[in-house]
């Protein structure tokens, strides 16, 4: 079993969808719970990370943490064009601190 | 811009051949990580370095894989004798000394194509 699963699209919604992004992992250890989003042709940047379980919202992002389930969620609210890009999940699963990332989803946001 | 460069950005060669990367982090940032991402895939761990020390390696990093961060700063990736499975994009990351996760960026990565 893979530590970080991710739903896998593609996805595709009209603007002003509200869009929901999952991932599931397995050591319910992991206490840090990351999303980054990709646009083509460049680095993973961090849109958001949660600690523990609960909500945290950053404008039309908004982080949900399941730790009973082992399921992470990110919806986004309003979805623009802007927004199209891959989304990854990703918990420090390593001493260094290092990333293990979900496979990614891939969302195209329709104008 | 993250302030992470990584070059070349594209790098096409041939099976056989040794290739290698350069990553320049931001300045103050002691945590440098490089990953691997395949087409469809998240990127995967590869190795760690804080400072000039490389502390953590996975066995992702074949015995064809070398990575050098002399003197803490700018760091090297080589691969010697490529095969076509190491076609992927080499992405570096730099983290600060707090581990603060809000202060981990990624470089642009390096397309790699082995033909």
């Amino acid at each position: 079993q893979k530590e970080v699963e991710q739903d896998p699209g593609p996805l595709s919604v009209p603007e002003g969808a509200i869009v929901s992004l999952n991932c599931t992992y397995s050591n319910s250890a992991f206490q840090y719970f990351m999303w980054y989003r990709q646009y083509s042709r460049k680095g993973p940047e961090l849109l958001m990370y949660t600690y523990s379980s609960g909500n945290k919202e950053d404008g039309r992002f908004t982080a949900q943490v399941d730790k009973s389930s082992k399921y992470i969620s990110l919806f986004i609210r309003d979805s623009q064009p802007s927004d199209s890009a891959t989304y990854l999940c990703a918990i420090p699963t390593g001493s260094a601190r290092q990333l293990t990332f979900g496979s990614g989803t891939q969302l195209t946001v329709l104008p | 811009d993250t302030g992470v460069s990584q070059d070349p950005r594209h790098k096409i060669t041939k099976r056989g051949q040794n290739v290698t990367f350069r990553c320049d982090p931001i300045s103050e940032h002691n945590r440098l990580y490089w990953y691997r991402q395949t087409l469809g895939q998240g990127p995967e761990f590869l190795t760690y370095f804080q400072n000039e020390a490389q502390l953590e390696k996975s066995r992702l990093l074949s015995d064809r894989f070398s990575a050098e961060r002399p003197k803490g700063s700018f760091s090297t990736l080589e691969i010697q004798r490529t095969e076509q499975g190491d076609s992927a994009m080499y992405l570096c990351a730099m983290m600060g000394a707090s581990g603060n996760y809000n202060e981990q960026f990624f470089g642009p990565g390096t397309r790699l194509t082995v033909l």
